[in-house]
């Protein structure tokens, strides 16, 4: 069945401290490898997509890795800021329309 | 350019009502979706329209029907609605299959 798992479900961090969030997969075939950004009462907004053969991928302070080989992915934030609060949602695409498998996503909260 | 618009915000229906939700989008995407999103769940696809003309279910249509009016429009419509289909609804498009999504602002709709 396929399958995204993200890490933690929450996390707290002070504001300008750096924090990693986790994504591991079992999608097949793999198409590619989204991280999208939502806050509280909107809807999600892409940060990357990341196909098979790149590996890392920026978009400002948001930096995706992803190792194939190991079905895992990971979204690096640097310099935390409290417009970072929110929630962070790995996607991982079959192929096709209704190929999406969207994890639960991971809650962030930045404090002052 | 508004990008998604989703009408209504936010809406209370009692069991076995009816309604509609629209979706407009001004990006000139071919493809437009549907989605809910529930607590501790990744968003779950009910219908897509890869192109004007074609509509197809997801992973949860039971309960919905969808109409894609034309290019820009595409509504899900509840015939009965049922408490277990409380939920925020998310309307999306996309310019490629499945290229990036951009995401509508959600209708929260509770079921009574």
């Amino acid at each position: 069945k396929n399958q995204v798992e993200q890490s933690p479900q929450s996390l707290i961090i002070l504001e300008g401290k750096n924090c990693t969030l986790q994504c591991n997969y079992t999608v097949s075939p793999f198409s590619n490898l989204r991280w999208y950004k939502q806050d509280t009462g909107r809807g999600p907004v892409s940060l990357t997509i990341m196909t098979f053969s790149e590996n890392t991928k920026s978009n400002g302070r948001y930096t995706a890795t992803l190792d194939a080989d190991t079905k895992q992915s990971s979204l690096h934030i640097t310099a935390s800021q409290l417009s970072d609060s929110a929630s962070y949602i790995c996607v991982v695409s079959a192929g096709g329309y209704n190929k999406l498998i969207f994890g639960a996503g991971t809650r962030l909260a930045v404090h002052p | 350019n508004a990008g998604v618009t989703q009408t209504p915000k936010f809406q209370v229906l009692k069991t076995g009502q009816s309604m509609t939700l629209q979706c407009a989008q001004d990006m000139n995407h071919n493809s437009m979706y549907w989605y809910r999103q529930d607590p501790g769940m990744g968003l779950r696809l009910i219908y897509y329209s890869a192109s004007e003309g074609t509509t197809d279910k997801g992973e949860v249509p039971n309960g919905y029907n969808v109409s894609r009016l034309n290019k820009r429009e595409f509504s899900l419509r509840l015939e009965s609605a049922a408490p277990s289909q409380t939920s925020v609804y998310f309307c999306a498009s996309s310019q490629l299959d499945p290229g990036t999504q951009y995401f509508g602002p959600g209708t929260r709709l509770l079921v009574l």
